[in-house]
């Protein structure tokens, strides 16, 4: 079946400019994860949706950074006025189920790696 | 909050040889523990878990260890092969007194020599 999904793979953007990564988690899972990773590093959380509410968005770096899932499906992360230090690749991830303690398996997405100039 | 070290950040084994990653975890209400496995490129893939009611769980030749009193968790591979090289991160998962936060380690960079 099909898996996580992300668009675009790679994006460039002038420092300044907003951006938005999407994410097409698998049908029907319910939990779905954005995540930060810088080159040699581990992913870091940003923000976490459970159908369409994000229960948690306490990684957001600043007010730039905003998530969305309005239907439960697909979600958006959007970036304002892009910065050097946001260059980074961005991941989404899913899982079936909340299980009320979030311990399911996340399925990730290939990423999308943003380059701000 | 939640934090989680991982050690060592390089480690290069001869194919065949065991290899071993340790993990320590700062929160005690944090209840799963997976590892992932990312190459070059790829996304990060899950390879084993292990929940905090589980002291010892094994895949083949993969076995993940967790010490909750310690605080530790760590993860076994014997038998390297050359396609074991990867990165491999550890991670630490609160649930829902955490928020669902995940907390990634730094990662461990494998190299298995032929």
């Amino acid at each position: 079946g099909a898996g996580v999904s992300q668009s675009p793979r790679y994006k460039v953007a002038k420092r300044g400019q907003d951006v938005a990564l999407r994410c097409d988690p698998i049908s029907g899972h319910v939990s779905l994860f954005w995540y930060q990773q810088a080159l040699g590093q581990g992913p870091e959380f940003l923000t976490y949706f459970q159908n369409e509410a994000q229960l948690d968005k306490s990684g957001l770096p600043s007010d730039r950074f905003f998530a969305e899932r309005p239907e439960g499906s697909v979600s958006t992360l959007k970036i304002q006025r892009t910065q050097q230090e946001d260059s980074a690749v961005y991941l989404c991830a899913s899982s079936f189920a909340s299980g009320g303690s979030g311990t399911d398996t996340q399925y990730f997405g290939p990423g999308t790696r943003l380059t701000v100039l | 909050g939640e934090n989680v070290e991982q050690h060592p950040s390089t480690l290069s084994v001869q194919e065949g040889d065991s290899a071993v990653i340790k993990c320590t975890y700062s929160d005690s209400a944090s209840n799963y523990f997976p590892w992932y496995k990312q190459e070059l490129g790829k996304r990060p893939q899950l390879i084993i878990d292990i929940r905090s009611n589980v002291g010892e769980k094994k895949d083949q030749r993969i076995a993940v260890t967790l010490n909750k009193t310690a605080k530790h968790f760590s993860l076994h591979i014997t038998e390297t092969q050359p396609e074991d090289s990867a990165v491999y991160f550890c991670a630490a998962s609160m649930g829902n007194t955490g928020g669902f936060k995940t907390i990634f380690g730094a990662g461990t960079r494998l190299f298995v020599k032929a």
